[in-house]
């Protein structure tokens, strides 16, 4: 089946700081790709998405960008505040036909000091 | 605003009891899950249902059961608590018929099983 390797965290950052979170996927086809976000205390919910190969997904000042040829779904930002201290996934279908099925990685920890 | 809500935020158990988690989504949702996450490991899948009185095992059912006899009401029982269970315990939801996957959380139940 499909799944996702994403690195694994803490990452710590200074306000103002750029933001990198790789996301690695193995699958069949070119299924959606996902960021959820979840901030402290809460669900998830969805922070982006990408739908094809080459489409770039964005909210919130955060972009992926999907990429076939690398098979990657890295997340940025260009520069991060304290609010976006959360931990965050990386998501797909576990297989092709899988409905609203979704496959997580192991989640990043983000943490953003003053 | 959509809403997924699960019955306790925290909850103490014994090992041996019968432990109920609820989940109501306000929606009108098809799909609903039961994931739970554990640091490291991301989030799991433990079961999911597509439609009243349906249900799918996910990749981790053993020890677990559930219960949808109503459309906006997705339950997790735990027959006879152990303390892997310890957990948080995530719900969510999504419409039928679409590719986008898009899931809908409640705040997690985080449980303790001594």
């Amino acid at each position: 089946g499909n799944s996702v390797t994403q690195m694994e965290g803490p990452v710590t950052l200074s306000e103002e700081a750029f933001l990198t979170i790789n996301c690695t996927y193995t699958a069949t086809g070119y299924p959606s790709l996902f960021w959820y976000v979840q901030y402290p205390g809460e669900g998830l919910q969805l922070l982006l998405k990408a739908t094809k190969a080459d489409d770039k997904g964005s909210n919130k000042g955060f972009e992926a960008t999907y990429r076939k040829e690398t098979t990657s779904f890295h997340l940025e930002k260009g520069s991060v505040q304290v609010s976006d201290s959360a931990v965050y996934f990386c998501a797909l279908p576990p297989r092709n036909n899988a409905g609203n099925m979704l496959t997580f990685g192991g989640g990043t920890r983000l943490m953003v000091k003053p | 605003d959509v809403k997924v809500t699960q019955s306790s935020r925290y909850l103490v158990k014994r090992t041996g009891e019968k432990v109920f988690l609820e989940c109501v989504q306000d929606m009108d949702h098809e799909n609903m899950f039961w994931y739970r996450q554990d640091p490291g490991l991301g989030l799991r899948l433990i079961y999911f249902s597509y439609d009243v009185k349906m249900k799918e095992k996910g990749d981790i059912p053993e020890g677990y059961s559930v219960s949808r006899e109503k459309k906006e009401r997705f339950s997790l029982i735990l027959e006879s608590a152990s303390t892997n269970q310890t957990s948080m315990y995530l719900c969510a939801s999504s419409p039928a018929g679409t590719r986008n996957n898009e899931q809908f959380f409640g705040p997690g139940t985080r449980l303790t099983v001594l």
